[in-house]
């Protein structure tokens, strides 16, 4: 089965600096990556996704690109804020596993003013 | 866009009762969705695949008789824990795929304890 695994599990930034977490899989069928923002009693959050047809897309200060090759995947955000503090998750999907998708461990992101 | 409402947010319960927690897609049919269980600190584990009309798929370990799940029409499942221990404190949370777009969207979570 699928296995995604997710680097680093805290991250620390200065607000305004950059933040970058990064994901494997080893599904070479994976075909959907999503990932979510989940803050504290909270569900998680679709924040951006992509499809394993497109390199790299971007959403303001969030971008996701995907390296299909090496099976992995990042998340980067730009100008970070205070209210980017959350845990971040990344997943992967294959089409033909009924939807179900595969979760990374988990990024705890402090953003300090 | 998307919306999925689950109730209630957070619920108490004795030792040996059930807890029924509600999910449903406000603006769209789902016919599949998913149940979700996750510790503090912890990613999301997958307990089962809720499928409308038909018996639920449960992943390895997940037992069946004591999360009970029900997906009677394309907008709600409901997930009930049976007979409910202290080590069934968690938080579920549940999600609906919208299949046009393999759109996931969650819940908000339920925070169980059970005491």
């Amino acid at each position: 089965g699928e296995n995604v695994e997710q680097h680093p599990s805290t991250l620390s930034v200065q607000e305004g600096d950059s933040a970058v977490i990064k994901c494997t899989y080893s599904d070479s069928a994976s075909n959907y990556f999503p990932w979510y923002k989940q803050e504290l009693g909270k569900g998680p959050q679709l924040i951006i996704d992509i499809r394993s047809n497109v390199g790299e897309k971007k959403d303001q200060r969030i971008a996701v690109t995907l390296n299909k090759t090496a099976k992995h995947f990042s998340l980067h955000i730009t100008e970070t804020q205070p209210e980017d503090s959350a845990v971040y998750f990344c997943a992967a999907m294959t089409t033909d596993s009924w939807g179900k998708l595969q979760f990374g461990a988990g990024t705890q992101v402090v953003v300090t003013p | 866009g998307a919306v999925v409402s689950q109730h209630p947010s957070w619920v108490i319960c004795k030792s040996g009762t059930s807890v029924k927690i509600e999910c449903r897609s406000l603006d769209f049919q789902a016919t599949t969705m998913f149940w979700y269980r996750q510790f503090p600190k912890q990613s999301l584990m997958l307990m089962a695949t809720s499928n409308e009309g038909s018996k639920a798929t449960y992943e390895q370990g997940v037992e069946k008789d004591k999360f009970l799940i029900n997906h009677a029409s394309l907008t709600l499942s409901t997930l009930t824990v049976t007979s409910a221990h202290p080590e069934d404190s968690s938080f579920y949370i549940c999600s609906a795929m919208d299949r046009g777009n393999y759109g996931y969207t969650f819940g908000s979570g339920t925070r169980l304890t059970v005491v």
